[in-house]
């Protein structure tokens, strides 16, 4: 069985340029997380899908961030314009609920670095 | 606040030999513990899954326990190899497991 698919999985991009990054889950897999990593630390949701909707979105900084989960499989995270300081990885997650826990499985990330 | 902290930051050891993280949470209500492995440019993946009731749980190598009155987890790593280097990160799922809480992780190198 495939796992969490990302790409791309690297991206330089100049600072106020927009970057877009794709990510798609395990088959079946209802609920899709945005993490944003940066070095040296746990990763930090940015928005959780259950199917289309966006049922938490709270830490995502919808000035310049958005993101997009068309027909509850595939998602893509958008920036734009990107800023220096969202240099980081971006991890997709997507889970499945079993014996009463959500289990979640993570994709490779995408590094982005803004110049 | 629901938070994770975790101890050390960063350890440095020999093949071979043993090694014990630690993880202290205040994430209330408590759903689950989890310990994930993420090696260098790959993404987290689970070790182990602890629920309140549970005190410890294998797999493999690596042991995690879990004490729930005092709210601290370990993970026990036994003869080291060099493909443990790698973080170890704790999450605690709160809110009936919609909810994920990371520890900031530690560095974990083996050496031969």
């Amino acid at each position: 069985e495939a796992g969490v698919v990302q790409s791309p999985r690297y991206k330089i991009i100049e600072k106020k340029q927009p970057v877009a990054f794709w990510c798609n889950p395990i088959s079946g897999h209802n609920t899709l997380y945005w993490y944003l990593q940066n070095l040296g630390q746990g990763p930090e949701l940015l928005i959780r899908y259950e199917n289309e909707e966006a049922v938490d979105d709270s830490q995502l900084p919808k000035d310049r961030f958005s993101a997009e989960r068309l027909k509850g499989v595939d998602s893509t995270l958008k920036i734009q314009p990107a800023e220096l300081g969202d240099s980081a990885v971006y991890l997709c997650a997507s889970s499945l609920e079993l014996a009463g826990y959500n289990e979640q499985f993570f994709g490779p990330g995408t590094r982005l670095t803004v110049l | 606040k629901n938070q994770v902290e975790q101890s050390p930051q960063s350890l440095i050891i020999l093949e071979g030999k043993n090694c014990t993280l630690q993880c202290n949470y205040t994430v209330s209500p408590f759903s689950n513990l989890r310990w994930y492995k993420q090696d260098t440019g790959r993404g987290p993946v689970s070790l182990t899954i602890m629920t309140f009731s549970e005190n410890t749980k294998s797999n493999g190598r690596y042991t995690a326990t879990l004490d729930a009155d005092t709210k601290q987890s370990s993970l026990h790593i036994t003869a080291s190899q060099l493909s443990d280097s790698a973080s170890y990160i704790c999450v605690v799922s709160a809110n009936y497991g919609q909810n994920f809480v990371f520890g900031p992780g530690t560095r974990l190198s083996v050496l031969p």
